[in-house]
């Protein structure tokens, strides 16, 4: 099925261990977004990426790094995990159609990730 | 950083009842006001969507009603359902100069639980 695919779906760190989070989309879009959610904050913007070959930050991107791979593939890199980010981190991904009727965003089920 | 103040928080509502959600924006040049639904363990997913030439949007049991000059829009759900528990999120974006790099401005989220 067409969408977004985040890899992995759990994860624990120890504070200060590095992982990445895979994200892919197979749509054709050119923008993509990494979302964190945390209880009672909402959906949070960690970093984007209009178009391949940029990013920019977001609300939250202190400690986080991003790279726009390809047009399919966004990843977010925490290079030394701390105990703050602990969260549920979402990837999504989407066109502007200006005059369409219809525009959103297609989100990936999640990574759960700890960090302890 | 451009607001969407949701309410409320959380909401609790018997079977067959109508529960109301809802949000308050403050930039008047947006013109696109989705609507995302987000179960436990899963991404949020695109569930209605009004643009503000119209008042009132209805699809299925759900229903957005839109006030453009009190800068405010609510999702009704008609004979709730124990299945319509979730987290619901109202977005705002300018389908002209945003999308995407700027990207949706999301609510904070409403948990809501229907009882049976």
């Amino acid at each position: 099925n067409a969408g977004v695919t985040q890899t992995p779906k759990f994860q624990v760190l120890k504070t200060g261990q590095s992982m990445t989070l895979q994200c892919a989309q197979d749509m054709n879009h050119n923008s993509m977004y990494w979302y964190r959610q945390d209880p009672g904050m909402g959906l949070r913007l960690i970093y984007y990426s209009a178009s391949e070959g940029t990013t920019d930050k977001g609300e939250v991107p202190n400690g986080y790094n991003v790279s726009r791979l390809n047009k399919r593939e966004f990843s977010l890199r925490l290079e030394s995990a701390a105990p703050s980010q602990t969260s549920v981190y979402f990837c999504a991904s989407s066109e502007l159609y200006r005059w369409a009727a219809h525009y959103g965003y297609t989100f990936g089920s999640g990574t759960r990730l700890t960090v302890v | 950083q451009q607001q969407v103040k949701q309410s409320p928080q959380s909401l609790i509502v018997q079977k067959g009842g109508i529960p109301i959600i809802n949000c308050a924006y403050e930039n008047t040049a947006f013109d696109y006001f989705p609507w995302y639904q987000q179960f436990p363990g899963k991404g949020p997913a695109l569930l209605i969507a009004i643009r503000p030439d119209v008042s009132e949007k209805k699809e299925g049991r759900f229903t957005i009603s839109f006030n453009k000059s009190a800068k405010q829009f609510s999702l009704h759900i008609m004979d709730s359902q124990p299945g319509d528990s979730a987290t619901y999120f109202c977005a705002a974006v300018n389908m002209y100069s945003g999308g995407g790099a700027d990207g949706l401005t999301f609510g904070k989220g409403t948990h809501l639980i229907i009882q049976p």
